[in-house]
């Protein structure tokens, strides 16, 4: 599968644990983005990094949320102590450069659950 | 600021009838619109997109014009199948971010 991969599928935690989510963009992609989608609502920028590098994190809470997406291996988005509030459908994206004209692949997603 | 407005669902329609949901967005500058389709348990794909004005994107039966006077992006479908039964995301690209919004559920009946 060359697409954008995420996992776990689903994740369940219970409150004030670690949620550690990855994402393996498609070959020759640089460019990721992930997004947080809530029950019922659209999908709501969160960051977007290249490689070694956090371009923007405008949409992140500022506190226990924090991505990286290093040189080798998956972008990683972290949420320390998690709370109930936090369960939501988590979707990564890439894409090969930043050209406006090339779409963003979405990965599967993984669902977050806090118990 | 930049935000995307489309119709609420959910819509419910029987099979062959003709689709719009529409989708209304406002930008600074001029950005490159898209149609995602999530199906149930997975992610968003793309659908069609435009990138300037008067561009018309198509792909499976669905059109979109990018319509900048009135600065709308309404998606189209002219005989919708029970396969289409989905959710609908329009979003805009501009700077870094995509905007997204909120969805509209299709259902369609036999």
């Amino acid at each position: 599968n060359a697409g954008v991969m995420q996992n776990p599928r689903h994740l369940v935690r219970r409150r004030g644990q670690e949620a550690r989510l990855r994402c393996s963009p498609m070959k020759g992609h640089s460019h990721v983005y992930w997004y947080r989608q809530l029950p019922e609502e659209g999908l709501k920028f969160m960051v977007y990094l290249q490689k070694e590098n956090i371009i923007d994190e405008s949409g992140m809470p500022k506190e226990r949320f924090s991505a990286e997406f290093p040189k080798e291996g998956p972008s990683i988005l972290r949420i320390q102590q998690v709370v109930r509030g936090d369960s939501a459908a988590y979707f990564c994206a890439s894409s090969p450069n930043q050209d406006r004209n090339q779409p963003q692949h979405f990965g599967d997603g993984t669902r977050l659950s806090i118990l | 600021g930049n935000s995307v407005t489309q119709m609420e669902g959910p819509v419910t329609l029987s099979e062959e009838a003709f689709l719009t949901i529409n989708c209304t967005y406002t930008a600074t500058g001029y950005p490159s619109l898209f149609w995602y389709v999530q199906y149930p348990g997975e992610g968003l794909q793309l659908l069609l997109k435009a990138t300037k004005a008067d561009d018309k994107g198509s792909n499976k039966g669905f059109e979109a014009t990018y319509r900048k006077e009135t600065t709308s992006f309404h998606l189209e479908k002219g005989s919708v199948q029970v396969s289409d039964s989905a959710v609908y995301f329009c979003a805009s690209y501009t700077g870094n971010q995509f905007y997204f919004g909120t969805g509209t559920s299709l259902t369609v009946i036999p």
